[in-house]
């Protein structure tokens, strides 16, 4: 089944502690991105991958990191997490350019920082 | 991506009635999609409409492109509790492969 799978759907950690949120997708797609959702806010963009070791900053890289190092990964890394970053975290891909563009979502990880 | 704004935020249905959600640009846009995000989930691709005035069905609901290519319209007739959920619309991806979503409508069914 063509999908997108992020590790862990929920996740409870405390201020300064790294952890890491993997994201696999089994369908070939070049194009990777990760999304912050919340209240009020919308879907918002950390950080994107157009291909294997090519990555960038979306609208709200701040206290994040990723890495592109094989096409069907792309981990998202917060070195030093912060209650501002309590979310909910989706991992999203797509064919990329010359494909269609539909995203595939991730299920989520509900990430809270204490 | 182009910038698309979605109107309203929220949407109380009573059951069985009619409903439809509005996504507009500044600019025209080449394609919009539309994507479900039930509580608790992650957004689904729903549709893409492409062409000018297109209309698209998916059982209850039609989705509609602009002549303009300028809007876009969600309309979900006798509304089930099934279409619970948030309702977001995305224009096309810019050079770098992202889409700028909408803000999303959240639509809310009372029995």
């Amino acid at each position: 089944e063509a999908q997108v799978t992020q590790n862990p759907r929920y996740l409870i950690t405390v201020t300064g502690k790294k952890l890491t949120v993997t994201c696999s997708q089994n369908m070939n797609h070049e194009y990777m991105s990760w999304y912050r959702q919340d209240p009020g806010l919308g879907l918002r963009q950390i950080y994107y991958s157009m291909n294997v070791e090519v990555t960038d900053k979306g609208d709200v890289p701040e206290g994040y990191k990723v890495s592109r190092k094989e096409k069907r990964n792309f981990p998202l890394i917060l070195e030093s997490p912060s209650p501002n970053q309590t979310s909910l975290y989706f991992c999203a891909s797509s064919p990329g350019t010359g494909g269609p563009s539909r995203y595939t979502f991730g299920s989520g990880t509900r990430l809270t920082v204490v | 991506g182009q910038q698309v704004m979605q109107i309203p935020q929220y949407q109380h249905v009573q059951e069985g009635e009619d409903f439809t959600t509005y996504c507009n640009s500044s600019t025209t846009l080449s394609n919009i999609q539309w994507y479900k995000q039930r509580p608790g989930g992650h957004p689904v691709f729903l549709i893409q409409l492409v062409k000018s005035g297109e209309v698209k069905k998916q059982k209850r609901l039609t989705f509609q492109f602009g002549e303009a290519k300028k809007n876009s319209s969600l309309h979900i007739t006798a509304t089930q509790t099934t279409d619970v959920g948030t309702y977001f619309c995305a224009g096309p991806p810019d050079s770098w492969g992202k889409l700028q979503f909408g803000a999303g409508t959240q639509v809310v069914v009372t029995p």
